[in-house]
C-alpha cells in the first residue's frame, strides 16, 4: 500500500527553524517528482516547493524562497523541508505530494504535519 | 504569478442537482489544470487533470471542460458524498497556483 507520512512539525518561535521529513513506502521514491503544499487554517492549498526525482532541480513559492529548503534521499525514501527565519504567516498545515508524471498535478498526499509559529 | 479565480466561493444544493464550478485564470494556461477535492479534516483527492481527463476510480458524474482561461467542474448529479470543497490548480508555470475554494454545501 502506498503511503506518505510527514513528521518533524510543531510549535516554534517567529525567527526558527524547523525540518519537516516525509517518508514513503509502496511506491519507486526515486523516480518521484515530489512536492510541499501547506494549508493555514481554515484557509486554501498553497504549493510552497518541490524537487525533482535525483533532487537536481528544486523550485520555490516567492514566499518562502531563501528561507526554505527542500532536499530529498532516495536511500531512506525520506523528503525534507528546512524551513528557517519563520513567521507567523508560515503557519499551516503542511503536506508531502507525489506528482503525477508527466503532469504537474498531485495524486498521493500525506496526512500532514502542523507547523505552528508563535511566541 | 498566475492567478486563479474560482466561482463562486460557496455554493448550496441538493442531491440529485447539477452543479457548476468555475476557474478562471489570469492568463493562457492551456489545458494544464486539475481539480480536486477536500472533505473537512482530510487530504486533498485529484479529481481531473488535463482540464478534462478523469482519475482512475472518480465517478463519471464529475466531468471538466475549458474554454479559452474558463474551466468548468461539472458533477452531474450531486451525491451526499460530494460536499467539499474543491480547488483548481495550474500547472502551466512556476509558482504552481491554486484557486481559493468552492464548498459544496446541502441546502
Amino acid at each position: 500500500e502506498v503511503h506518505l507520512v510527514e513528521s518533524g512539525g510543531g510549535l516554534v518561535q517567529p525567527g526558527g527553524s524547523l525540518r519537516l521529513s516525509c517518508t514513503a513506502s509502496g511506491f519507486t521514491f526515486s523516480s518521484c517528482v515530489m512536492s510541499w503544499v501547506r494549508q493555514a487554517p481554515g484557509k486554501g492549498l498553497e504549493w510552497v516547493s518541490d524537487i525533482s526525482s535525483s533532487a537536481g532541480n528544486t523550485h520555490y513559492a516567492d514566499s518562502v524562497k531563501g528561507r526554505f529548503t527542500i532536499s530529498r534521499d532516495n536511500s531512506k525514501n525520506t523528503l525534507y523541508l528546512q524551513m528557517n527565519s519563520l513567521r507567523a504567516e508560515d503557519t499551516a498545515l503542511y503536506y508531502c505530494a507525489n506528482h503525477k508524471l508527466p503532469h504537474n498535478v498531485f495524486d498521493m498526499w500525506g496526512q500532514g504535519t502542523m507547523v505552528t509559529v508563535s511566541s | 504569478d498566475i492567478q486563479m479565480t474560482q466561482s463562486p466561493s460557496t455554493l448550496s444544493a441538493s442531491v440529485g442537482d447539477r452543479v457548476t464550478i468555475t476557474c478562471r485564470a489570469s492568463q493562457s494556461i492551456s489545458s494544464w489544470l486539475a481539480w480536486y477535492q477536500q472533505k473537512p479534516g482530510k487530504t486533498p483527492k485529484l479529481l481531473i487533470y488535463k482540464a478534462s481527463t478523469l482519475e482512475t476510480g472518480v465517478p463519471s458524474r464529475f466531468s471538466g471542460s475549458e474554454s479559452g482561461t474558463e474551466f468548468t467542474l461539472t458533477i452531474s448529479s450531486l451525491q451526499p458524498d460530494d460536499f467539499a470543497t474543491y480547488y483548481c490548480q495550474q500547472y502551466r508555470t512556476y509558482p504552481w497556483t491554486f484557486g481559493q475554494g468552492t464548498k459544496v454545501e446541502i441546502k
